[in-house]
């Protein structure tokens, strides 16, 4: 039953691989997010689709391609992975694009450490 | 590029004490937001403020939106070990497309 699930949960990988993070809402919202959150617990937001279109496309580098198949699914491709982009990836999603009175649901992260 | 200034960033207390957390912004808010995040798991909703001067109560945990609408703050009476992990607040421009977000207190409560 749950409501946001992204997998994977843990992600280890070497310096230059693609790898890809899933996303799955089973809510009926409209609207999915990727955020970036650091080591320091900041969260970041990186992308926000809003039925399938590209709404927020935050100062993310190129390497990161977000990929909305349909409005309950949100993946997240990254190619050449680097260093820095170790950090934990959560998915979420809201009701409506509008936030006034939609707030967000998160799933439970995955955590990339790229070495 | 509005702010939200979150505050204390880290606070450790016994069980039972009382405790003050602060969101402020100089711009104002059409709602705000708090979350809780525990290790290994995303941020959960507590609650969303959307009048100013507004005030919600959840069990111990009172949620305060400033009458401006520029500032939040979450009291927490009698702490209790549950009540320890990361408190987010966030905030919902007038633009409402994307919420801007406090770097969180980490909050640790000691039996």
């Amino acid at each position: 039953d749950t409501a946001v699930s992204q997998t994977p949960k843990y992600l280890v990988t070497q310096m230059g691989n693609d790898k890809s993070i899933k996303c799955e809402q089973n809510l009926g919202h409209d609207t999915m997010y990727w955020y970036k959150q650091d080591s320091k617990k900041f969260l970041k937001i990186m992308f926000s689709y809003n039925n399938k279109e590209l709404i927020i496309n935050e100062t993310v580098p190129n390497r990161f391609s977000p990929k909305s198949p349909d409005k309950a699914h949100l993946n997240l491709h990254i190619n050449s992975l680097e260093l820095g982009d170790s950090a934990v990836y959560f998915c979420a999603s809201s009701q409506a694009h509008s936030l006034y009175n939609s707030p967000l649901h998160f799933g439970n992260g995955t955590r990339l450490t790229v070495t | 590029t509005q702010l939200l200034e979150q505050s204390p960033q880290f606070l450790s207390i016994q069980e039972g004490e009382n405790l003050t957390v602060y969101c402020n912004s100089s711009s104002v808010f059409s709602s705000l937001q708090w979350y809780r995040q525990e290790p290994g798991e995303g941020p959960v909703l507590l609650v969303t403020v959307v009048t100013g001067g507004e005030v919600k109560k959840l069990k111990r945990l009172t949620f305060q939106f400033g009458d401006a609408r520029k500032d939040s703050s979450l009291h927490i009476t009698a702490a209790q070990p549950g009540d320890t992990g990361l408190y987010l607040c966030a905030g919902a421009p007038d633009s409402n497309y994307q919420l801007i977000w406090g770097a969180g207190t980490k909050l640790i409560i000691k039996p």
